[in-house]
């Protein structure tokens, strides 16, 4: 697995974009960066990968630089129910299992 | 769709005991994971299973184990339970391994301490 890192918090004020960072630069040409986000104590809930182009759903857009170092995650209009913990991971290997880190903790302010 | 389902949600057990939490999922998924979560920290992968009958071992595996005899369950044994066993335990489930592009599916927990 790649090594990522990422901030250990922050806070963005409701209705703006939240951008969250993230380094990944061990990362293989054949490994994909996934986002997954857990609320408070429940289970972590997927919200985007992409491995070489930029990827948009209706959670967020993941936006992965050219050389493919580091990443971030844009929710668009955060909102107060987007206060969680966000990990972002390289899983690699024949295997490939999400291994998870600390995350950024994401606080979203009135 | 129920997705994946934890029982039980949860459970205190006495030092010595043994118990079984059960993960059923319904997305026709060949991949099985269980893993812990300790307060504070990310969460660590203990067993995993690619498919019917089979299962490996994670980062955390020792003081459990797993049987995955059905596609669709897959249940995390404690056969002695110890205080250090204490903590929020998550199953996931997806397609196939995240490797390869898949996301995995996440239930809501089991929370046990051994007392």
């Amino acid at each position: 697995d790649a090594k990522t890192t990422q901030p250990t918090s922050m806070d963005c004020a409701e209705g703006r974009a939240a951008n969250l960072p993230c380094n990944h630069s061990t990362i293989s040409g054949n490994e994909y960066v996934y986002w997954y986000r857990q609320i408070h104590s429940q289970g972590p809930q997927y919200i985007i990968h992409g491995l070489k182009n930029n990827e948009t759903n209706e959670m967020a857009s993941l936006i992965i630089t050219e050389d493919r170092k580091s990443s971030t995650l844009i929710l668009p209009h955060a909102t107060l129910r987007d206060t969680a913990v966000y990990y972002c991971i390289a899983p690699g290997g024949s295997q490939g299992n999400l291994i998870f880190g600390k995350g950024t903790k994401l606080s979203v302010k009135p | 769709n129920a997705g994946v389902t934890q029982t039980p949600k949860f459970r205190v057990l006495k030092t010595g005991q043994s118990m079984t939490l059960l993960c059923a999922q319904d997305m026709n998924h060949e991949y099985m994971y269980w893993y812990r979560q300790d307060p504070g920290m990310g969460l660590r992968l203990i067993h995993y299973s690619v498919g019917e009958g089979t299962t490996a071992k994670g980062e955390v595996p020792d003081g459990y184990n797993v049987s995955r005899l059905k596609k669709q369950n897959f249940l995390l044994g404690l056969e002695s339970a110890a205080p250090s066993q204490t903590s929020v335990y998550f199953c996931a489930s997806s397609y196939g391994p995240s490797g390869g592009g898949y996301g995995y599916t996440f239930g809501s927990g089991t929370r046990l301490t051994v007392v």
